[in-house]
């Protein structure tokens, strides 16, 4: 089964400044990988998803961008963080042809 | 949109009796409906889930039903233990990878 790697696991940022989380896969080959927040107390946000390296489909307009660079990494990036991008990333990954999301321990991010 | 609606937004129960959580999806080409147990401060974990073919599916003290037609799914816990605590997401998965989840239920039983 397979495993994945979130870092930092928590991050406090001043407000302007950029981001970035970083999320690996290891056990699986060619997954489907998705960023989700979470704010404090509330649900799971979709804000990206990817289906191959170099694709990704952007959920919610935000200040927020995500790249997959290789088949098993994807990384969340912003050039300036808001005070709204405070919340829990989590990371998850869905195998092809299985529509079981697993998530990653998450990176809990404050920006003040 | 796809939207998932779950009922209720908290729910308190004794220590050994049952707990019932419900959902409602809209996109009638879903086809799979997985549970999602958050502890605190943790991330969810698979707990349960059921595929459109199959009307209920059992693991120990959980279970869950699907009533296509209405377009509804339930969770039941029963014989609920404080490690039972938790919010618990419900979700509903389109095409393979398009899953979305409902807005959580913080389910508390008191010891």
């Amino acid at each position: 089964s397979q495993t994945i790697h979130q870092w930092p696991a928590t991050l406090v940022q001043p407000v302007g400044s950029p981001l970035s989380l970083e999320c690996t896969v290891e056990g699986t080959s060619n997954p489907n990988l998705y960023w989700y927040r979470q704010a404090a107390g509330r649900g799971l946000q979709l804000l990206f998803y990817s289906v191959g390296i170099g694709q990704i489909s952007s959920e919610v307009p935000q200040n927020l961008s995500a790249s997959r660079p290789q088949d098993r990494q994807f990384i969340l990036s912003s050039k300036k963080l808001l005070l709204s991008d405070s919340g829990f990333y989590l990371c998850a990954c869905g195998g092809r042809g299985r529509d079981t999301q697993y998530f990653g321990p998450g990176t809990r991010l404050t920006v003040l | 949109g796809e939207n998932v609606e779950q009922h209720p937004s908290t729910l308190s129960v004794q220590e050994g009796d049952s707990a019932v959580i419900k959902c409602t999806y809209s996109d009638s080409a879903s086809n799979y409906f997985p549970w999602y147990k958050q502890e605190l401060g943790k991330r969810p974990q698979l707990i349960i889930d059921i595929r459109s073919n199959v009307g209920e599916k059992k693991d120990q003290r959980i279970a869950v039903t699907l009533n296509k037609t209405a377009k509804h799914f339930s969770l039941h816990i029963t014989e609920t233990q404080p490690e039972d605590s938790a919010v618990y997401f419900c979700a509903a998965t389109t095409g393979g990878f398009k899953t979305i989840f409902g807005a959580g239920t913080r389910l508390f039983v008191k010891a």
